[in-house]
């Protein structure tokens, strides 16, 4: 099956500064590719995603790239801000729209330094 | 997102209950599943559902069932509890067409 690897388990950025988190997958049929944002006693929310016909996907502060050769993507966050701090997920799923169900990252805790 | 519910939000049992944990929506997906969750370790998938007859196993379905009693409903029950199924449990929903997955709230299990 499907093995996702997700690092750094924590990183610690200054408040404005860009964060990156990397993250590989084993499975080359692997099509689709979420990031989720959870809080602290919250649910896992969507901030992200890319299918593996794009390369990179943009959403103002938030990009993410894709490198299907190398089986790796990642998250970028610009401009930090104290509200970005959270524990964020990578996901990779075979199937239209993650339809079998996705692969975790185990998680990276990132935190805003004011 | 209050269009996917689960109920309770916090369970504690003994060894060797059986429990059930129910999830609803109202979004009119076809696609729900279920999730576990545990500290340093992600979310791993138990089980999911394309509809009403059609279950699938995910990564971890030993010691798990679910029943999809309708579109909006599918329940995860623990034939008999035992400590390490001690996490937190999220439900998820995904319609055809779409690429997101919506998580409830989560219900917190603790299994003594």
């Amino acid at each position: 099956g499907e093995n996702v690897e997700q690092h750094p388990s924590t990183l610690s950025v200054q408040e404005g500064d860009s964060a990156v988190i990397k993250c590989t997958y084993s499975d080359s049929a692997s099509n689709y590719f979420p990031w989720y944002k959870q809080e602290l006693g919250k649910r896992p929310q969507l901030i992200i995603d890319i299918r593996s016909n794009v390369g990179e996907k943009k959403d103002q502060r938030i990009a993410v790239t894709l490198n299907k050769t190398a089986k790796h993507f990642s998250l970028h966050i610009t401009e930090t801000q104290p509200e970005d701090s959270a524990v964020y997920f990578c996901a990779a799923s075979k199937g239209r729209g993650g339809a079998d169900g996705l692969t975790f990252g185990k998680g990276t805790h990132l935190i805003i330094q004011p | 997102d209050a269009d996917v519910t689960q109920t309770p939000r916090n369970r504690i049992t003994k060894t060797g209950k059986r429990i059930m944990l129910e999830c609803s929506q109202t979004k009119g997906h076809d696609r729900m599943y279920w999730y576990r969750q545990d500290p340093g370790l992600g979310l791993r998938l138990i089980y999911y559902s394309f509809d009403v007859k059609d279950i699938n196993k995910g990564e971890i379905s030993d010691g798990y069932s679910v029943s999809r009693q309708a579109q909006a409903k599918f329940s995860l029950s623990l034939e008999s509890a035992i400590p390490n199924q001690t996490a937190l449990y999220f439900c998820a929903t995904s319609g055809v067409g779409t690429d997101t997955q919506y998580f409830g709230p989560g219900t917190r299990l603790t299994v003594l």
